[in-house]
């Protein structure tokens, strides 16, 4: 069965200090890897897609990395509007129409 | 662009009665759309998804069903709702095997 594991479940991050984010998987031939921002009360905001191992990606305070068994979302020098729920995804299912959402990881980053 | 209409963003309903959640996907033909619902601490739960007019798949036995009358329109409906059917329900659209868009949500509540 296709899975998609986060850790930690929650993360609290004094401003300015970087950490990462995981997320495993176990999808049989990943089609891709995706991360989302989720503000509460919001729709999930993509952020990222990897294909391959060792792709990386960054967008302002964020950088997510691909390995052949998890990706990791790093976030450098972190700001109160950084506090969110970050979810990661795989296509599974046969041809790829399925979404599977890990449970996410809620970010709080303290001023 | 393309953009992704997801309407009401509330919607407080007795148990019994029907409901009816409408999604509209604009600046795409052919899109792939589904329905997420998303319970507090348990990440997002595919319902239903579509790969074109009149075709749906479900992914989780219930008492709602999905419709697309459309080629840019999708519909999650219940002829009566539980209290178990409260959540924050979500539809999104892609191109097969590529990140999903989200729209904003409905926060159903059965009360």
């Amino acid at each position: 069965e296709d899975q998609v594991t986060q850790s930690p479940e929650a993360l609290r991050l004094q401003e300015g200090e970087s950490s990462s984010l995981n997320c495993s998987y176990t999808v049989s031939g990943l089609r891709g890897l995706f991360w989302y921002r989720q503000d509460p009360g919001k729709g999930p905001e993509f952020l990222f897609t990897l294909y391959s191992a060792g792709e990386e990606k960054e967008k302002e305070r964020l950088k997510a990395t691909l390995t052949k068994k998890e990706s990791f979302l790093h976030i450098t020098a972190p700001k109160p509007e950084d506090s969110a729920t970050y979810l990661c995804a795989a296509p599974s299912g046969a041809g790829s129409y399925q979404l599977t959402f890990g449970k996410g990881t809620k970010l709080s980053v303290i001023p | 662009s393309q953009t992704i209409h997801q309407w009401p963003a509330t919607l407080v309903q007795p148990v019994g009665s029907p409901l009816s959640l409408e999604c509209t996907v604009e600046g795409t033909s052919n899109p792939n759309l589904y329905w997420y619902r998303q319970a507090a601490g348990r990440g997002l739960q595919l319902l239903f998804y579509s790969v074109g007019i009149g075709q749906i798949s479900s992914e989780v036995p219930q008492n709602l069903s999905a419709s697309r009358p459309q080629d840019r329109q999708f519909i999650l409906s219940s002829k009566k709702l539980l209290l178990s059917d409260s959540g924050f329900y979500l539809c999104a659209w892609n191109r097969q095997g590529t990140e999903a868009f989200f729209g904003q949500g409905t926060r159903l509540t059965v009360v």
